[in-house]
Order: structure tokens, then sequence, then C-alpha cells
């Protein structure tokens, strides 16, 4: 039961490249998030998809573009990588919307922007 | 959403008991409080969540009074494994829209 997957787990990006973050759920879950993390912070929210071929943007989207595809997939892409966006990338999934509804975590992806 | 305020860190001993207090004074009537618990390298992972009174699971116990203004994450007996960042969320599961909002939660420290 491999939940949500991500890929890659580290990366290291240098200023302007450009590259896709893969998530994927085995769960059927209609609700998919794309959150970073900074250092000692909390979760921000990028985008998030209430199912395939419907995506919109969270909190902190600048700078990324999803799409999905079909409902396991969630791929997020970041096109001119800046150092501002080296962080900790994690992907999420729900079953039902909403704040109170469980949400489930890969264990995310690490990219620094040199 | 209601903002939740909890300590930024706590310590504590293998075998302790440990109570993990958040403040939401503007929680709304159809609002539920979960906890998230994140290991270090792991995305977070969903423990245990609540409207009122008590709710208990294998993870852990959440009490919540009556007024539902603040609420506790009761971790029992803990252990070293049970160091990580601990999450308070406060919104309707209903209606909350898509802004799941995680603060920079509680960072437990357990000492052997």
């Amino acid at each position: 039961n491999a939940g949500v997957t991500q890929t890659p787990k580290f990366r290291i990006l240098k200023i302007g490249q450009s590259m896709t973050l893969q998530c994927t759920q085995d769960m059927n879950h209609n609700y998919m998030y794309w959150y970073r993390q900074d250092p000692g912070m909390g979760l921000k929210l990028i985008y998030y998809s209430v199912g395939a071929g419907i995506t919109d943007k969270g909190e902190v989207p600048n700078g990324y573009n999803v799409s999905r595809s079909t409902t396991e997939d969630f791929p997020l892409r970041l096109e001119l990588a800046a150092p501002s966006q080296t962080s900790v990338y994690f992907c999420a999934s729900s079953l039902l919307p909403g704040v109170g509804q469980p949400q489930h975590f890969g264990d995310g992806t690490r990219l620094s922007i040199l | 959403l209601a903002k939740t305020t909890q300590p930024i860190s706590m310590d504590s001993y293998e075998g302790q008991e440990v109570n993990i207090t958040c403040s939401h004074n503007n929680i709304a009537t159809n609002d539920y409080i979960t906890w998230y618990q994140q290991f270090p390298s792991q995305g977070p992972r969903f423990i245990i969540q609540g409207y009122k009174t008590k709710v208990t699971n294998e993870v852990a116990s959440l009490f919540i009074p009556a007024d539902r203004k603040s609420s506790t994450l009761s971790l029992p007996r803990v252990s070293l494994s049970d160091t990580a960042v601990y999450y308070c969320l406060v919104g309707d599961p209903n209606t909350g829209g898509f802004k799941t909002i995680f603060g920079a939660g509680t960072r437990l420290f357990v000492k052997a």
C-alpha cells in the first residue's frame, strides 16, 4: 500500500534550470495538493486539484505550474528555478475536501537551487 | 479559518506523558480540531481529530473542553521515536476549502 509517492527525493538545480517534481497516489483520491516547507516553518499551499483536469492556485503559486491529467498523478513544474525556491516540497491527497479532512502526505522532495 | 496558537517547542523524557495545548479562541461552530505529526525527513501524518470532549486512538488522546477554545493533545509514555513536530489545525471538514494552514507547530524533543 504505497499511498503518496514523490520523486525524486533530492535534487540540486542551477538558477534558471527547470524541472518537474513527480507525485502519484494509489488511493483513488480526487483531491491533491502541493506544499512547500522552508526550514523551521510550517507548510504553505502552492497549488491544489479537485480532480483530473481541474487545478487552482494556493497561497504561493508564483514560479510554479501544475497539471492533472489523471486521478493518480499531480506533477509540479518549476520553469526558471530561483534560490527562493530552495525548500522541501510535499505532495498530499485526500478523499474529501475541507480543512478538517485528513490529508495523506508523501515523504517530500528536497530541492536546492544554487 | 480559526487562528491557532501552540508552544514553539517542548522537552520531555522517555516514559513521561506529554500534553501539548493549542489555543483557538475563534473556533466556529462547525469546526473540528485536527492534529498532525511530522517526523524528520517525512511528510505530516494525520494522528487524531475531534469536535468535543475526548477522543482516543492508538497514538494519542485529544481533550476538548466545553467552550472549545483550546484543545490538548496527550501522548502517553513517550519514547524517543515520538520526537517530532506536532501541528494543530482547526477547520470545517465540510466547507473549509483548500486553505489548510500548517503553522510552525510544536517541536517535541524526547530525551533518554
